[in-house]
């Protein structure tokens, strides 16, 4: 079945601290991956997209993200987090089941800490 | 960059009503629109997608005739809740895809039926 899993749905870190935030999926063939974040209340901002080429991309706000074939992952991360990244993040990926769609795994809601 | 306007962005009914919720994308024409539901802390669960000029293509599990979701030009799609209930409380967020672009979202709209 295709799916996309953000297995942690709260990551509590410390402002300056690295974060990692997790996403797999289940999917046939190749997919586009994608990052988004929501602030309360408010629609998605894209962070970053994945369609082909380098496996590491670079997005806005000094997050990256990887992806790994062999793993169906891609995971998001940011060397020093800053209080105002507190949010709600959701990874994305594009399935094509005739049509193409966008379907999101569960969100990881993150937390920093002063 | 690509825009999308979602209006209104928040709206109170009484049950029994219909309510319309509008989608444009205002710098860019897009063929294929997506609406998306949101509970409170949880996911955004695909519900359709609005293809330009013809029928929507509903998600497993939702109800046709609750939803109505008209595409009838390239910037604009609206999703009508139909004889709301509180249960149809939730908030709802469209996408427009944008070919070689991605995903670009509107801010979403709260609806509240009492």
């Amino acid at each position: 079945a295709q799916s996309v899993t953000q297995p942690d749905i709260h990551i509590t870190v410390s402002e300056g601290a690295s974060l990692e935030l997790r996403c797999n999926y289940s999917y046939g063939a190749t997919p586009y991956l994608f990052w988004y974040v929501q602030s309360p209340g408010q629609g998605l901002q894209l962070l970053l997209k994945y369609f082909s080429g380098d496996t590491l991309v670079q997005g806005i706000k000094g997050f990256e993200a990887e992806f790994k074939r062999s793993q169906s992952s891609f995971n998001l991360r940011k060397p020093s987090v800053h209080w105002s990244d507190a949010a709600e993040y959701f990874c994305g990926v594009e399935m094509n089941t005739g049509f193409q769609k966008l379907v999101f795994g569960t969100g990881t809601r993150l937390l920093v800490s002063p | 960059g690509a825009v999308v306007s979602q209006h209104p962005s928040w709206v109170i009914c009484k049950s029994g009503t219909s309510v319309k919720i509008e989608c444009r994308s205002l710098d860019f024409q897009a063929t294929t629109m997506f609406w998306y539901r949101q509970f409170p802390k949880q996911s955004l669960m695909l519900m359709a997608t609005s293809n330009e000029g013809s029928k929507a293509t509903y998600e497993q599990g939702v109800e046709k005739d609750k939803f109505l979701i008209n595409h009838a030009s390239l910037t604009l799609s609206t999703l009508t809740v139909t004889s709301a209930h509180p249960e149809d409380s939730s908030f709802y967020i469209c996408s427009a895809l944008r070919q070689g672009a991605g995903y670009t979202f509107g801010s979403g709209t709260r609806l509240t039926v009492v």
